[in-house]
């Protein structure tokens, strides 16, 4: 199974400021990655695809990179909304793995 | 607009068995694979199962082979998972989804509110 790790666990970042996040797989996922926002009692919503194709309607901001072992999810300027726990998911081997989660609080 | 609606959550104990429902609206649903991925309580998100879009083909996660079986029914555009033997650490919420692209089953773009699976005797 491909172990996903995210880092920082928890990232306190203030409104308008860029946000940096990181996933990392054990093992080599090429360009399957997805990254995922989650906010409390709401559905999982997909940002990311691809590594690096933003889904439809995904705003800007969010830009994804990396290939193979390496990834970065990065928000351009923090909004209110975008407070939130942030995934990554693997879709390069079974079984699907995702990481456990980076949260993104107001500093 | 796509709509999936989770149902047939509820405390059950310890060697128990549940079916969910996932009742899916504003898509062709016969032509999309479709997940369950679960939620523990304070922890992240864990991959269940997946099924394709004519049902003929599914894959498991370790912890649930053998226990839990997914399902579909194209007629009813519904989306199921029996969970036999249920254990303690089954205990989630669990959401279905839909995958994001035709052919695919591998991420997902939809996903349902979730319906709340608490283990415990």
């Amino acid at each position: 199974e491909i172990v996903m790790t995210q880092s920082p666990a928890t990232l306190s970042v203030s409104p308008g400021e860029r946000a940096t996040l990181s996933c990392r797989a054990s093992q080599t996922v090429s360009s399957n990655l997805a990254w995922y926002q989650k906010k409390p009692g709401q559905a999982p919503r997909l940002l990311i695809y691809g590594a690096s194709t933003r889904a439809t309607g995904i705003p800007a901001r969010f830009s994804g990179s990396g290939s193979g072992t390496e990834f970065t999810l990065t928000i351009s300027s923090l909004q209110s909304e975008d407070f939130a726990v942030y995934y990554c998911q693997q879709y390069n081997n079974w079984p699907l793995t995702f990481g456990g989660g980076t949260k993104v609080e107001i500093k | 607009e796509v709509q999936l609606l989770e149902s047939g959550g509820g405390l059950v104990q310890p060697g128990g068995s549940l079916r969910l429902s996932c009742a899916a609206s504003g898509f062709t649903f016969n032509t999309y694979a479709m997940s369950w991925v679960r939620q523990a309580p304070g922890k992240g998100l864990e991959w269940v199962s997946v099924i394709s879009d004519s049902g003929d083909i599914t894959y498991y996660a370790d912890s649930v082979k053998g226990r839990f079986t997914i399902s579909r029914d194209n007629s009813k555009n519904t989306l199921y998972l029996q969970m036999n033997s249920l254990r303690a650490e089954d205990t989630a919420i669990y959401y279905c989804a839909k995958a994001a692209t035709l052919g695919n089953y591998r991420y997902f773009d939809y996903w349902g509110q979730g319906t709340l699976v608490p283990v415990s005797s």
